[in-house]
């Protein structure tokens, strides 16, 4: 039973555009949500976060998006980078009192070319 | 700042061999501490936590423990090692209290 999942397993786009990653989950316990980025060989780093009350959260170039009522998030990267070139993981928590207890989807390979 | 060491960075064992991972966490104290795994293709999935010294919960039933003996350091093993216990082992914290989930580098685990 996958509770998040990331149904696009990459996604190409050109330096200068958006990237859109997305992401749908199951649970309707999640309150809280996370974007991860992870370079080959390294741990995941936290990006961006959102709490259920929120519908956006914009931090520079990235804003995620959250759809509670399509149980939905996406992550809009503008504009791309060539650096912004990794796997971005989507988690999800239900335990306000334990955030590291996170679901994650199973990434997406975002490539920018130059 | 705070920092999180994790090692070895990558690992071969033959199958049937013992394995322990460390983690330490520095420059917080009492975190909530993580073992993750990352399977080939796979999302991140949650091994262990333990919010204290001597406290952990497992997630999942499997061929690893997971063991606090101090506030910041955080150890996995096992005493015999199977093929299916090959993965991306990562080591992460929060702050108690709520914050995002941070990541060591992670031990990449090879199992022959």
């Amino acid at each position: 039973d996958q509770q998040v999942k990331q149904n696009s397993p990459s996604l190409s786009v050109q330096e200068g555009r958006i990237s859109i990653l997305n992401c749908d989950y199951t649970n309707s316990m999640f309150d809280y949500f996370l974007w991860y980025k992870k370079y080959p060989a390294e741990g995941p780093t936290f990006l961006i976060s959102i709490s259920s009350i929120k519908d956006k959260n914009e931090d520079g170039r990235f804003t995620v998006f959250l759809n509670k009522s399509a149980k939905h998030l996406s992550l809009h990267i503008v504009p791309s980078q060539p650096g912004d070139s990794a796997v971005y993981f989507c988690a999800a928590s239900a335990y306000p009192s334990n955030t590291g207890k996170l679901i994650f989807g199973q990434g997406t390979t975002l490539q920018v070319k130059p | 700042s705070q920092t999180i060491h994790q090692w070895p960075a990558t690992l071969v064992q033959p199958v049937g061999s013992p394995l322990s991972l460390e983690c330490t966490v520095e420059g917080t104290s009492n975190p909530n501490l993580y073992w993750y795994r990352q399977a080939a293709g796979r999302g991140l999935q949650l091994l262990f936590y333990s919010v204290g010294i001597g406290q952990i919960s497992s997630e999942v039933p499997q061929n690893l423990s997971a063991s606090r003996p101090q506030d910041r350091q955080f150890i996995l093993s096992s005493k015999k090692l199977l093929l299916s216990d090959s993965g991306f082992y990562l080591c992460a914290w929060t702050q108690v209290g709520g914050s995002p989930l941070h990541f060591g580098n992670g031990t990449r685990l090879t199992v022959t």
